[in-house]
């Protein structure tokens, strides 16, 4: 079955920097890959999607891309700022159906 | 749109007891999904309907869960009995097919112990 990585280790970082989190997947390779925001207490929220056949993907300060080679999702945030401290999660087509496996997720804290 | 509505927001239930979930999808999306999340195994996927119909329950740990989707606004989890090792959050999701050209709207879930 697929397997998912994301860093468990939570990424601090500074206000007005770039955060970049890093999804890996094992055996094959899905038609498209999400991202996920999940604050505490809430449901993930849908942020960008990127297919198989796209290199990048840009959302204002959010950019995703997807190497199909190294079986490897980034996710960066620009500029981040302190509202952007979240939980982000991967998650991958599990191969038609509209269904999606999905990582840990990654969390971020953005410090002022 | 309100979005997905689950309810209860919290359920506390001793062992052995029948618990129910419940999720209001979002009108007009015709996948809905159950999912379980908690610290060691994360968002596992439960089952999923597509236009009422179930069509893949094999994430459903054992035979004491159980889901059904009446109607396309209304879809209830019922585990019974219940077992301390249910405790975790369960979320329901709603999408609209296309195979990848849409995210999934996630209710604000139901955090469920069982003591």
């Amino acid at each position: 079955s697929q397997k998912i990585e994301q860093n468990s280790e939570a990424l601090n970082i500074q206000e007005g920097k770039t955060a970049t989190l890093t999804c890996n997947y094992t055996n094959y390779s899905p038609a498209y890959l999400q991202w996920y925001r999940q604050d505490p207490g809430r449901g993930p929220v849908f942020l960008l999607l990127i297919r198989e056949n796209e290199k990048e993907k840009r959302k204002e300060r959010l950019k995703v891309t997807f190497d199909t080679t190294l079986k490897q999702s980034l996710f960066h945030i620009t500029a981040s700022q302190p509202a952007d401290s979240a939980t982000y999660l991967c998650a991958l087509d599990m191969g038609g159906n509209n269904r999606l496996a999905f990582g840990k997720g990654n969390q971020v804290v953005v410090i002022p | 749109d309100a979005g997905v509505i689950q309810s209860p927001r919290h359920e506390v239930t001793e062992m052995g007891q029948e618990v129910t979930l419940r999720c209001k999808p979002i009108s007009g999306h015709d996948y809905l999904f159950w999912y379980r999340q908690t610290m060691m195994r994360g968002l596992e996927l439960l089952i999923y309907f597509n236009n009422n119909v179930p069509i893949d329950d094999s994430g459903m740990p054992e035979d004491r869960f159980s889901a059904k989707m009446p109607n396309a606004s209304f879809s209830t989890l019922k585990i019974q009995p219940s077992e301390p090792r249910d405790s975790a959050v369960y979320f329901c999701a709603s999408s609209l097919s296309g195979t990848g050209y849409y995210g999934y709207t996630f209710g604000s879930g139901t955090r469920l112990t069982v003591v």
